[in-house]
């Protein structure tokens, strides 16, 4: 099936630990994005990326790091230096337009979410 | 700035009965305008967006949505809900001619429709 696969579902981290969250996707889609949602704050953007080895800061990018070696790829490295990083972290790609080469009107699609608590 | 209000954090409504999620926007230029649903535990689901073209939107499930540029507003409606409908909505907005490359989201409005 096509589409985006976000592992793991659940993930403990302990204080100091630096933890990895993966992102796939075989939608053969340019751009990937990280969001982070906390209750009653919607989805807050952390890290984008539009093409193989560039991406850029969200809102919200402090503390967090990724790396985009390949187009299937993006995976997020929550760090020590997130003070707060408990909550549900979601995947998401887009296509571009292959006129405009714009994404802005292409419809993004998301992954099933992966939640990370500190213990 | 670009920006999306979502009023009403909780909207109940009887089966069977019509639905509106309220949302507004702020941007410079031409928005383009989406509508996610996510249920618990789960990832975004597409609805419908507006680009261009005709204000009135339909989307998956039964849904539609009215562009109005006068009040920026993009209302999400549904003529009969059901139970099925009770989830978290998500309006969300773009305005690329205000340099903008990524979607601004609400904060969500939980719907919950009774039986």
């Amino acid at each position: 099936d096509g589409g985006i696969t976000q592992s793991p579902k659940y993930l403990f981290r302990k204080e100091g630990q630096n933890v990895t969250l993966s992102c796939e996707q075989n939608l053969n889609h340019d751009a990937m994005y990280w969001y982070r949602q906390d209750p009653g704050q919607g989805l807050r953007l952390i890290y984008y990326s539009q093409i193989v080895n560039d991406f850029q800061k969200g809102d919200i990018a402090e503390g967090y790091s990724v790396s985009r070696e390949k187009k299937e790829s993006f995976p997020l490295t929550v760090t020590s230096a997130q003070k707060n990083p408990t909550a549900f972290y979601l995947c998401a790609s887009s296509d571009r337009d292959r006129v405009s080469s714009t994404y802005s009107g292409n419809t993004i699609y998301f992954g099933e979410g992966s939640w990370l608590t500190v213990v | 700035a670009q920006s999306v209000a979502q009023p009403e954090d909780q909207v109940n409504v009887a089966e069977g009965n019509p639905l509106t999620v309220k949302c507004t926007y702020s941007v410079s230029g031409n928005p383009y305008l989406f509508w996610y649903v996510q249920y618990p535990n789960r990832g975004l689901q597409f609805l419908l967006k507006y680009i261009t073209g005709d204000n009135l939107v339909k989307g998956s499930y039964g849904f539609e949505a009215e562009f109005n540029k006068s009040q920026t507003s993009f209302h999400l409606k549904k003529p009969s809900a059901l139970v099925s409908d009770s989830a978290l909505y998500f309006c969300a907005v773009i305005a690329p001619t205000s340099g903008y490359s990524t979607l601004t989201f609400g904060k969500g409005t939980m719907l919950l429709v009774s039986p």
